[in-house]
């Protein structure tokens, strides 16, 4: 059925440094793939996101990789900074009857330490 | 801010009564989206409406329901609640149908709903 796994639940790291999220999905139909950050108290907002005809996507110092052959997508933050501290979300799309719908992961905890 | 307003921010009640929460979506989004997000369970998709009309349903109770109004504002409708409703429900909107696909989708404050 319909999932997206999404490792590591938390994740702790010194300022500076960089993280890595990862996700799977299950739906070979996937095609589009958002990464949405969502701080205490506030809705999730998309960060960046990526489409099936493209491999690899950067916006400053967030990248974003698929790997479709794998089913397999990545967020990628450089220089780490204690604003970047939230939980992140992974998303795939999924057509459904009329339109296509987002199954989302379960979330990582990002810790930014100074 | 993301343009997406929910209303009301908190709600307490106590099980088996019914509560409405609202959602207006950004200028010019035709479609609305309804989450739920429980501690345990993540962001979990609920309902669609385009224009209206309901256009996917995701793990929706059937205490629960939806609408959208011809101004494009919608009310999720939560009725013989339990404890285990108690959640942040969110609503998102994006520009047309595809919204997983095509279309950004972007997410309101949200809605933190107690049942005691």
């Amino acid at each position: 059925g319909e999932n997206v796994e999404q490792h590591p639940s938390t994740l702790s790291v010194q300022e500076g440094d960089s993280a890595v999220i990862k996700c799977t999905y299950s739906d070979s139909a996937s095609n589009y793939f958002p990464w949405y950050k969502q701080e205490l108290g506030k809705g999730p907002q998309l960060i960046i996101d990526i489409r099936s005809n493209v491999g690899e996507k950067k916006d400053q110092r967030i990248a974003v990789t698929l790997n479709k052959t794998a089913k397999h997508f990545s967020l990628h933050i450089t220089e780490t900074q204690p604003e970047d501290s939230a939980v992140y979300f992974c998303a795939a799309s999924v057509p459904s009857y009329n339109t296509d719908k987002l199954i989302f992961g379960t979330g990582t905890r990002l810790q930014v330490f100074p | 801010d993301s343009g997406v307003t929910q209303t009301p921010k908190h709600l307490i009640t106590a099980t088996g009564q019914r509560v409405t929460l609202r959602c207006s979506p950004r200028s010019g989004d035709l479609s609305v989206y309804w989450y739920q997000q429980s501690l345990d369970q993540g962001l979990q998709f609920l309902i669609q409406y385009y224009n209206g009309e309901e256009r996917a349903k995701g793990n929706i109770l059937e205490r629960f329901s939806a609408q959208q109004f011809p101004d494009l504002h919608s009310e999720l409708n939560l009725s013989s609640l339990e404890l285990g409703d108690s959640a942040l429900y969110f609503c998102a909107s994006s520009v047309g149908l595809s919204g997983g696909d095509q279309e950004t989708q972007y997410f309101g404050p949200g809605t933190r709903l107690l049942v005691l």
